[in-house]
């Protein structure tokens, strides 16, 4: 069965420091992966998604993500975090079609931003 | 505009009652999807409807009766609400042939 693994449920770094938030994913075929934030009392906005094709995607605000097939991994990065950074991100595989299928999404990380 | 919105934000409501919550996308978009985000923060579909039929029907009870009246609405009826049921609903909405999803801003249900 498909399923997103996000092995850190709550990091905390310096503002200014560089970000790793790691995702780990089990599907048959070629995925398509997708990392997504949700701020305080926000539903979710896209960052980023990978389908095929160059294996390091850039996102919105500054992040971007590497699809390495061998690891099953799609980490997100950032190499300057911002306070308004904080917030909750989930990596997620995306199933069936685009008309028929879901997308199943890790536990989350939540992450803190120090001043 | 919101492209997604639904409606109520927050819902407080006692065991046993029956509410609503309505989800509307101006986008366009064919597919519609609900969502239900426990206390962890884990999220799980719950149905998908393409052009108002019903695609996806997780392992949901039967008191969760969704009704998509035309491809831009898509509503939820919960029956008999339970304890169980507190969590927060994201409705969400996809293009044909594109994954990227576009979320509501959520409708937080507590059932007392």
């Amino acid at each position: 069965a498909q399923s997103v693994t996000q092995p850190d449920i709550h990091i905390t770094v310096s503002e200014g420091a560089s970000l790793e938030l790691r995702c780990n994913y089990s599907y048959g075929a070629t995925p398509y992966l997708f990392w997504y934030v949700q701020s305080p009392g926000q539903g979710l906005q896209l960052l980023l998604k990978y389908f095929s094709g160059d294996t390091l995607v850039q996102g919105i605000k500054g992040f971007e993500a590497e699809f390495k097939r061998s690891q099953s991994s799609f980490n997100l990065r950032k190499p300057s975090v911002h306070w308004s950074d904080a917030a909750e991100y989930f990596c997620a595989v995306a199933t069936g079609s685009s008309n028929t299928g879901k997308l199943i999404f890790g536990q989350g990380t939540t992450l803190q931003v120090k001043p | 505009d919101t492209a997604v919105s639904q409606t109520p934000k927050y819902l407080v409501t006692q065991m046993g009652n029956d509410k609503s919550i309505k989800c509307e996308q101006n986008l366009g978009h064919d597919t519609m999807y609900w969502y239900k985000q426990d206390s962890k923060k884990f999220l799980k579909i719950m149905f998908s409807y393409n052009n108002k039929e019903l695609i996806i029907n997780e392992t949901v009870p039967n008191r969760f009766s969704p009704k998509s009246p035309d491809k831009a609405h898509l509503n939820l009826h919960i029956n008999s609400l339970e304890l169980g049921d507190s969590a927060v609903y994201f409705c969400a909405s996809s293009a044909q042939g594109n994954y990227g999803y576009t979320f509501g801003s959520g409708t937080r249900l507590t059932v007392v």
